[in-house]
Protein backbone atom coordinates (compact mmCIF):
# COMPACT_ATOMS: atom_id res chain seq x y z
CA UNK A 1 0.00 0.00 0.00
CA UNK A 2 1.13 3.18 -0.84
CA UNK A 3 -1.00 5.10 1.98
CA UNK A 4 -1.76 8.56 1.66
CA UNK A 5 -0.14 10.42 -1.22
CA UNK A 6 0.14 14.13 -1.83
CA UNK A 7 1.02 15.91 -4.74
CA UNK A 8 2.90 18.25 -5.72
CA UNK A 9 5.37 18.54 -2.74
CA UNK A 10 6.39 22.09 -3.33
CA UNK A 11 4.42 25.03 -5.28
CA UNK A 12 4.43 28.47 -5.87
CA UNK A 13 1.55 30.48 -6.42
CA UNK A 14 0.91 34.01 -7.22
CA UNK A 15 -1.88 36.10 -5.66
CA UNK A 16 -5.23 35.59 -7.35
CA UNK A 17 -4.25 32.31 -8.48
CA UNK A 18 -6.31 28.92 -8.29
CA UNK A 19 -4.83 25.32 -7.90
CA UNK A 20 -5.59 22.01 -6.59
CA UNK A 21 -3.89 19.89 -3.93
CA UNK A 22 -4.02 16.38 -4.56
CA UNK A 23 -4.62 13.95 -2.28
CA UNK A 24 -5.17 10.05 -1.94
CA UNK A 25 -5.45 7.43 -0.53
CA UNK A 26 -5.14 3.13 -1.13
CA UNK A 27 -6.48 2.04 2.17
CA UNK A 28 -10.07 2.24 1.64
CA UNK A 29 -10.36 4.58 4.49
CA UNK A 30 -13.69 6.57 4.64
CA UNK A 31 -12.74 9.63 7.06
CA UNK A 32 -9.90 12.53 4.93
CA UNK A 33 -9.32 15.45 6.34
CA UNK A 34 -6.86 18.55 5.03
CA UNK A 35 -5.12 20.52 8.34
CA UNK A 36 -2.62 23.17 7.64
CA UNK A 37 0.53 23.75 9.85
CA UNK A 38 2.22 26.76 10.62
CA UNK A 39 5.25 27.84 12.86
CA UNK A 40 3.56 27.74 16.48
CA UNK A 41 0.13 27.00 15.60
CA UNK A 42 0.09 23.13 15.39
CA UNK A 43 -2.32 21.90 13.00
CA UNK A 44 -5.32 23.33 12.38
CA UNK A 45 -8.41 21.52 10.06
CA UNK A 46 -9.36 23.11 6.87
CA UNK A 47 -11.86 20.44 5.24
CA UNK A 48 -13.15 16.99 6.19
CA UNK A 49 -15.16 14.31 4.68
CA UNK A 50 -16.95 11.44 6.51
CA UNK A 51 -17.06 9.01 3.07
CA UNK A 52 -17.69 9.88 -0.96
CA UNK A 53 -20.14 13.00 -1.14
CA UNK A 54 -20.41 14.02 2.22
CA UNK A 55 -17.86 16.84 2.97
CA UNK A 56 -17.84 20.01 5.79
CA UNK A 57 -15.83 22.99 6.77
CA UNK A 58 -13.50 22.46 9.86
CA UNK A 59 -11.84 25.46 11.46
CA UNK A 60 -10.36 27.57 9.03
CA UNK A 61 -11.90 26.57 5.83
CA UNK A 62 -12.35 29.98 4.19
CA UNK A 63 -10.46 30.28 0.85
CA UNK A 64 -10.64 26.46 0.26
CA UNK A 65 -13.16 24.23 -1.61
CA UNK A 66 -12.88 20.68 -1.50
CA UNK A 67 -15.12 17.47 -3.06
CA UNK A 68 -14.98 13.69 -2.57
CA UNK A 69 -16.27 12.24 -5.65
CA UNK A 70 -14.06 8.78 -4.72
CA UNK A 71 -13.58 6.90 -1.69
CA UNK A 72 -9.73 7.05 -2.67
CA UNK A 73 -8.97 11.08 -3.77
CA UNK A 74 -10.10 14.11 -1.34
CA UNK A 75 -8.32 17.09 -3.51
CA UNK A 76 -8.50 20.76 -1.95
CA UNK A 77 -8.98 24.00 -4.02
CA UNK A 78 -7.53 27.03 -3.33
CA UNK A 79 -10.07 29.37 -5.48
CA UNK A 80 -7.95 32.95 -5.47
CA UNK A 81 -4.41 32.08 -3.80
CA UNK A 82 -3.52 34.70 -1.13
CA UNK A 83 -0.19 35.46 0.65
CA UNK A 84 -1.88 34.00 4.30
CA UNK A 85 -2.47 30.73 3.05
CA UNK A 86 1.12 29.93 2.52
CA UNK A 87 1.73 26.93 4.79
CA UNK A 88 2.05 23.35 4.86
CA UNK A 89 -0.92 21.24 4.26
CA UNK A 90 -1.40 17.65 5.31
CA UNK A 91 -3.83 15.62 4.05
CA UNK A 92 -5.03 12.24 6.56
CA UNK A 93 -7.00 9.48 6.53
CA UNK A 94 -8.72 7.46 8.55
CA UNK A 95 -11.00 4.16 8.94
CA UNK A 96 -14.02 6.28 10.35
CA UNK A 97 -15.39 9.15 11.32
CA UNK A 98 -14.75 8.00 14.96
CA UNK A 99 -11.03 9.34 14.83
CA UNK A 100 -8.59 7.68 16.25
CA UNK A 101 -5.36 6.65 14.11
CA UNK A 102 -5.03 9.31 11.40
CA UNK A 103 -2.55 8.25 8.57
CA UNK A 104 -0.76 11.31 7.51
CA UNK A 105 0.16 12.13 4.03
CA UNK A 106 3.65 13.85 3.51
CA UNK A 107 2.79 17.21 3.21
CA UNK A 108 2.63 19.81 0.29
CA UNK A 109 4.85 23.22 0.60
CA UNK A 110 2.70 25.98 -0.68
CA UNK A 111 4.35 29.65 -1.01
CA UNK A 112 2.08 32.47 -1.75
CA UNK A 113 3.66 35.42 -3.45
CA UNK B 1 -7.14 29.06 22.59
CA UNK B 2 -5.56 25.63 21.94
CA UNK B 3 -7.11 22.21 23.30
CA UNK B 4 -4.18 20.58 23.73
CA UNK B 5 -0.67 22.34 24.79
CA UNK B 6 2.72 20.64 24.90
CA UNK B 7 5.56 21.47 27.69
CA UNK B 8 8.52 22.21 27.00
CA UNK B 9 8.05 24.10 23.61
CA UNK B 10 11.48 22.39 22.75
CA UNK B 11 14.25 20.15 24.77
CA UNK B 12 17.35 18.76 24.21
CA UNK B 13 18.79 16.26 25.56
CA UNK B 14 22.15 13.52 25.56
CA UNK B 15 21.60 10.60 24.17
CA UNK B 16 20.49 7.45 26.13
CA UNK B 17 19.23 9.93 28.54
CA UNK B 18 14.97 10.20 28.97
CA UNK B 19 12.63 12.71 27.54
CA UNK B 20 9.29 13.46 28.95
CA UNK B 21 6.70 15.91 27.29
CA UNK B 22 3.62 16.79 28.61
CA UNK B 23 0.22 17.95 27.46
CA UNK B 24 -2.69 19.46 28.62
CA UNK B 25 -6.09 19.90 27.50
CA UNK B 26 -8.96 21.97 28.41
CA UNK B 27 -12.27 19.50 27.51
CA UNK B 28 -13.07 16.52 28.22
CA UNK B 29 -11.90 13.41 25.79
CA UNK B 30 -12.33 10.01 24.89
CA UNK B 31 -8.66 9.31 23.77
CA UNK B 32 -5.86 11.21 23.60
CA UNK B 33 -3.16 10.26 20.75
CA UNK B 34 0.58 11.20 20.38
CA UNK B 35 2.28 11.56 16.77
CA UNK B 36 6.10 12.17 15.87
CA UNK B 37 6.92 14.53 12.72
CA UNK B 38 10.56 14.10 11.19
CA UNK B 39 11.18 17.45 9.81
CA UNK B 40 10.03 18.28 6.32
CA UNK B 41 8.13 14.72 6.76
CA UNK B 42 4.12 14.20 7.76
CA UNK B 43 2.91 12.92 11.42
CA UNK B 44 3.12 9.28 12.46
CA UNK B 45 1.12 7.72 14.92
CA UNK B 46 2.74 6.88 18.16
CA UNK B 47 0.35 6.26 21.01
CA UNK B 48 -3.37 6.24 21.51
CA UNK B 49 -4.78 6.11 25.13
CA UNK B 50 -7.87 6.39 26.07
CA UNK B 51 -9.67 8.24 28.62
CA UNK B 52 -10.56 4.88 30.63
CA UNK B 53 -6.71 4.26 30.87
CA UNK B 54 -4.57 5.69 33.33
CA UNK B 55 -0.93 3.99 31.31
CA UNK B 56 0.19 2.64 28.25
CA UNK B 57 3.92 1.56 26.76
CA UNK B 58 4.90 0.85 23.58
CA UNK B 59 8.70 -0.36 22.92
CA UNK B 60 9.96 2.71 24.31
CA UNK B 61 7.33 5.02 25.15
CA UNK B 62 5.23 5.13 28.24
CA UNK B 63 2.15 7.04 28.03
CA UNK B 64 0.38 8.48 31.44
CA UNK B 65 -2.91 9.87 31.42
CA UNK B 66 -4.53 12.03 34.11
CA UNK B 67 -7.91 12.72 33.52
CA UNK B 68 -9.04 14.69 36.71
CA UNK B 69 -5.35 17.30 35.94
CA UNK B 70 -6.60 16.88 31.78
CA UNK B 71 -2.65 16.59 31.12
CA UNK B 72 -0.66 13.38 29.64
CA UNK B 73 2.79 12.96 29.44
CA UNK B 74 4.92 10.93 27.09
CA UNK B 75 8.40 9.31 28.23
CA UNK B 76 10.70 8.11 25.95
CA UNK B 77 13.39 5.84 27.47
CA UNK B 78 17.19 5.63 26.56
CA UNK B 79 16.78 8.51 23.43
CA UNK B 80 18.22 8.33 20.29
CA UNK B 81 19.74 9.96 17.79
CA UNK B 82 16.44 8.88 15.62
CA UNK B 83 14.14 10.52 17.85
CA UNK B 84 14.74 13.86 17.07
CA UNK B 85 11.41 15.00 15.62
CA UNK B 86 8.46 17.35 16.68
CA UNK B 87 5.72 15.92 19.31
CA UNK B 88 2.44 16.08 19.43
CA UNK B 89 -0.49 15.34 20.92
CA UNK B 90 -3.85 15.50 20.09
CA UNK B 91 -7.15 15.11 21.58
CA UNK B 92 -10.51 14.56 20.00
CA UNK B 93 -13.76 16.41 20.46
CA UNK B 94 -17.26 16.25 19.21
CA UNK B 95 -17.31 18.37 15.93
CA UNK B 96 -20.32 19.19 13.40
CA UNK B 97 -22.92 16.10 12.31
CA UNK B 98 -21.78 14.15 14.81
CA UNK B 99 -17.87 13.43 13.81
CA UNK B 100 -15.63 13.62 16.08
CA UNK B 101 -12.29 15.52 14.93
CA UNK B 102 -8.40 15.84 16.83
CA UNK B 103 -7.18 19.00 17.41
CA UNK B 104 -3.23 19.26 17.40
CA UNK B 105 -1.62 20.91 20.23
CA UNK B 106 1.78 23.09 19.00
CA UNK B 107 3.96 20.20 19.51
CA UNK B 108 7.44 19.48 21.39
CA UNK B 109 10.62 20.03 19.64
CA UNK B 110 12.73 17.37 20.73
CA UNK B 111 16.58 17.02 19.44
CA UNK B 112 18.84 14.43 20.70
CA UNK B 113 22.63 15.57 20.77
CA UNK B 114 24.96 12.49 20.40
Amino acid sequence: NAGVTQTPKFQVLKTGQSMTLQCAQDMNHEYMSWYRQDPGMGLRLIHYSVGAGITDQGEVPNGYNVSRSTTEDFPLRLLSAAPSQTSVYFCASSRSRDSETQYFGPGTRLLVL
Amino acid sequence: SQQGEEDPQALSIQEGENATMNCSYKTSINNLQWYRQNSGRGLVHLILIRSNEREKHSGRLRVTLDTSKKSSSLLITASRAADTASYFCATDVSFTQGAQKLVFGQGTRLTINP
